[in-house]
């Protein structure tokens, strides 16, 4: 069982906006860096989010990360049928001494 | 270009052993940090260990403590998780991720999948 909290689906139409929330403690998302993953269908995970709000090269900006407290949270705006994919938020916990994910959140696009 | 390669998986009976391999390329191996996260099928992620660069930190998840066994050879550009005592529960795809100092995992191989029954 994760100590990362995620809703388990989110939904909106083609070009509209979804927000993923996760939700933690002070021993993680409160005292250390998020990020945030993206798994398309049969494939391996891909960073999207790092140091809570930065995008690696090559991902739109229509992705992004915010964090507040110890909680934090990912954005997709102008939804396309290619984001219906499991996304997971992950980070370090400090009280584990490991690195944690989120239990997941799949995106579809109706 | 940054790449990740895990060797075979493969078939295991409970209480077995295997060896998992990655190769790495494209990128100074000595200077990060490698890590293991694995997904049984049609679940989550799940973090395995990690290994700092010179190997001498080493952490792992509960529930491989004692049975699993990260390392790396640094001249071979290679990281490795010796799993010992398998159970049908870590049954799952592993995937070997670099690991920048800020603790996200930028770059994942393909994955293999690891499969206990008997």
């Amino acid at each position: 069982q994760s100590v990362l909290t995620q809703p388990p689906s989110v939904s909106a139409a083609p070009g509209q906006k979804v927000t993923i929330s996760c939700s933690g403690s002070s021993s993680n998302i409160g005292s250390t860096f998020v990020s945030w993953y993206q798994q398309l269908p049969g494939t391996a995970p891909k960073l999207l989010i790092y140091e809570h709000n930065k995008r690696p090269s090559g991902i739109p900006d229509r992705f992004s990360g915010s964090k507040s407290g110890t909680s934090a949270t990912l954005g997709i705006t102008g939804l396309q049928t290619g984001d219906e994919a499991d996304y997971y938020c992950g980070t370090w916990d400090n009280s584990l001494r490991t690195y944690v994910f989120g239990t997941g959140t799949k995106v579809s696009v109706l | 270009e940054v790449q990740l390669v895990e060797s075979e998986g493969g078939l295991v009976q409970p209480g077995g052993s295997l060896r998992l391999s990655c190769a790495a390329s494209g990128f100074i191996f000595s200077t990060y940090w490698m890590t293991w996260v694995r997904q049984a099928p049609g679940k989550g992620l799940e973090w395995v260990a990690n290994i700092k660069q010179d190997g001498s930190e080493k952490y792992y998840v509960d529930s491989v403590k004692g049975r699993f066994t990260i390392s790396r050879d640094n001249a071979k550009n290679s990281l490795y998780l010796q799993m010992n005592s398998l159970r049908a529960e870590d049954t799952a795809v592993y995937y070997c991720a670099r690991t920048p100092p800020a603790g996200h995992h930028d770059y994942w191989g393909q994955g293999t999948l690891v499969t206990v029954s008997s």
